[in-house]
This record gives C-alpha cells, sequence and structure tokens, in this order.
C-alpha cells in the first residue's frame, strides 16, 4: 500500500519545454488535488478533481493542464516551461464527503532554467 | 483578502515554551478546519482536526473561534521535534477545495 505516489521526484527543464507530472493513489479515493510550494507563499491550489471526470480551477491554474485519468491517477502537465514555474509540487488526495484529511505524495521538485 | 491566512513567523521559542498560533478564515460560512504539520522539504501531515468544542491531543490544543472566524493551535511544553511549518485549513463543505494557508514556522531552541 503506497498510499500516494508522484514521478519524478526531481526535474530540471530549460524554458519553453514541457513535462507532465504523475500522481497516482491506492486508496481509493474520489478528490485528487494538485498544490505548487514556494518560499514564502505556503501551498496554493493549482488544480483540483472533485472526482472521476471532472476537474476545476484552483488559486494558480494558469501555464497548467490536468488530466483524471481514472479514478486513481491525476497528471499536471506543463505545455511551456517558464521560470515562475520553479516550485516544489505536491499531489494530495481525499476520499470525498464528511471530515476530510489531505493525504500528499512526497513531491517533484522542479528547476526551470 | 486570501481566504485563509497566518502569521508567517518565525515563531523562536525555547524548549518547554508554550506557544499560541491563530489562523484566520474569510469565508464565515466555513464548517471544517484543520492543523497540518510540515517538516523541511517532506510533505504535509494532518496533525489535528478543529472541532467546535475544542480538542486536545497530548500537548496539542486546537481551538475555533466563529464570531472572530479563527481557529487557534497551543502547543505546551515544546520539544525541538515540534519544529516545524503549521498549515491551517478551513473548508465551506466537505466538497470545498482545499485551501491551505501559508503556514507559520516554529523553531523551537535549546
Amino acid at each position: 500500500n503506497a498510499g500516494v505516489t508522484q514521478t519524478p521526484k526531481f526535474q530540471v527543464l530549460k524554458t519553453g519545454q514541457s513535462m507532465t507530472l504523475q500522481c497516482a493513489q491506492d486508496m481509493n479515493h474520489n478528490s485528487m488535488y494538485w498544490y505548487r510550494q514556494d518560499p514564502g507563499m505556503g501551498l496554493r491550489l493549482i488544480y483540483y478533481s472533485a472526482s472521476e471526470g471532472t476537474t476545476d480551477k484552483g488559486e494558480v491554474p494558469n501555464g497548467y493542464n490536468v488530466s483524471r485519468l481514472n479514478k486513481r491517477e491525476f497528471s499536471l502537465r506543463l505545455e511551456s516551461a517558464a521560470p515562475s514555474q520553479t516550485s516544489v509540487y505536491f499531489c494530495a488526495t481525499n476520499r470525498g464527503g464528511g471530515q476530510e484529511t489531505q493525504y500528499f505524495g512526497p513531491g517533484t521538485r522542479l528547476l526551470v532554467l | 483578502r486570501k481566504e485563509v491566512e497566518q502569521d508567517p513567523g518565525p515563531f523562536n521559542v525555547p524548549e518547554g515554551a508554550t506557544v499560541a498560533f491563530n489562523c484566520t478564515y474569510s469565508n464565515s460560512a466555513s464548517q471544517s478546519f484543520f492543523w497540518y504539520r510540515q517538516d523541511c522539504r517532506k510533505e504535509p501531515k494532518l496533525l489535528m482536526s478543529v472541532y467546535s468544542s475544542g480538542n486536545e491531543d497530548g500537548r496539542f490544543t486546537a481551538q475555533l473561534n466563529r464570531a472572530s472566524q479563527y481557529i487557534s493551535l497551543l502547543i505546551r511544553d515544546s520539544k525541538l521535534s515540534d519544529s516545524a511549518t503549521y498549515l491551517c485549513v478551513a473548508l465551506k463543505t466537505s466538497y470545498d477545495k482545499v485551501i491551505f494557508g501559508p503556514g507559520t514556522s516554529l523553531s523551537v531552541i535549546p
């Protein structure tokens, strides 16, 4: 039982390159989230998916796209990376409905040069 | 105005001290509240939920003040291992998007 896994753990991109961050969970949770965390800014919600087949924008969605591939997987895509997207990206899940606990993956550290 | 705000700190306290953090929320309809802890370069993890009547878990006490729209976290007898960033969450409904406060940094000094 791995919980929430993220790949890759670390990535270096050049400006303009694209990449997809992967997130998978084996907790049978309905809701999945992508956050970014920058020094002094805390965790900011990029996109979330309340259930399979639905996605919604969070606080800072510009420059990102997401896909809820199935109940287990929620990917985050950067089509044209910019230095401002250098950050630590966390995926999180919760069961949906009721008192909610967020379970986080270990994070992906992204550096855009 | 941000939905959830916190004093970023840092709070530097000696071992054994009592320290309290506040977190204010803007949506008066918020119903569910949580405190998370995040260690350096790690993912956040749930510390405790906050119930209307207040709740305690060992050295940690969480309180809710609906009239003033804030939640608080009190840590008694601080340990070195309490050094971390503490994040709060306020949700309107169970299906609400989960927005975190910016976090309060705590350093417990020997």
